[in-house]
């Protein structure tokens, strides 16, 4: 079983519907939580990040924890043909933010 | 205000060869993170450096790679007798401590002959 699981999609919506993608994780010991956004050929580009449970807004976007069912969410409201991407994400124990472990990524096409 | 350059972007190896890729950090991080993506597959880590200092290097393979950030100049990840499977995006990440998230660059894309 995988540390993180993760959606592959892909994720299909029309332009201005609300995305949930959502990882499951195993390690209770997870305790930073991260997206990032991976467009096709280029590097992961860091969209938010949580420490333990709760939400947290940034315009568009609002991240949800759960731990207490290993649970995480992204919310993307009003998507827009420029959110296509791949979304990755990522959690790391409580030393801090350094081994990463990420999901395999959802992949998302929101259509005009 | 440049982000994390990572150079070659491609590289193209004959099996046996050796590959090298560099990583400069952003301006002000001292902390350098390797991570490889297969395709189909998530990242993985592989390292992590601070300037001359391995920190923790559990996810690298025991042979053929090392890596290392000396005190001038960008961090090197290094595969020695490359084989087909060694041909993944490598990336690079940096932050300016282990309270701060990390930033990453745009990989180098390998490919071995």
């Amino acid at each position: 079983q995988k540390e993180v699981e993760q959606d592959p999609g892909p994720l299909s919506v029309p332009e201005g519907a609300i995305v949930s993608l959502n990882c499951t994780y195993s390690n209770s010991a997870f305790q930073y939580f991260m997206w990032y956004r991976q467009y096709s050929r280029k590097g992961p580009e860091l969209l938010m990040y949580t420490y333990s449970s709760g939400n947290k807004e940034d315009g568009r976007f609002t991240a949800q924890v759960d731990k207490s069912s290993k649970y995480i969410s992204l919310f993307i409201r009003d998507s827009q043909p420029s959110d296509s991407a791949t979304y990755l994400c990522a959690m790391s124990v409580n030393t801090g933010f350094q081994k990463l472990v990420f999901g395999t990524g959802t992949r998302l096409l929101v259509s005009p | 205000n440049a982000g994390v350059m990572q150079n070659p972007r491609h590289l193209v190896r004959r099996r046996g060869q050796e590959a090298r890729l560099r990583c400069s950090p952003m301006k002000g991080h001292s902390h350098v993170y390797w991570y490889r993506q297969l395709p189909e597959e998530g990242l993985k880590f592989m390292v992590y450096l601070q300037k001359e200092n391995i920190i923790d290097e559990s996810g690298m393979p025991k042979e053929r790679f090392s890596a290392e950030f000396p005190k001038e100049g960008p961090s090197i990840l290094r595969i020695q007798q490359v084989v087909r499977g060694d041909s993944a995006a490598y990336f690079c990440a940096s932050s300016p401590g282990t309270n701060q998230p990390q930033h990453f660059g745009d990989g180098t894309r390998l490919s071995i002959l």
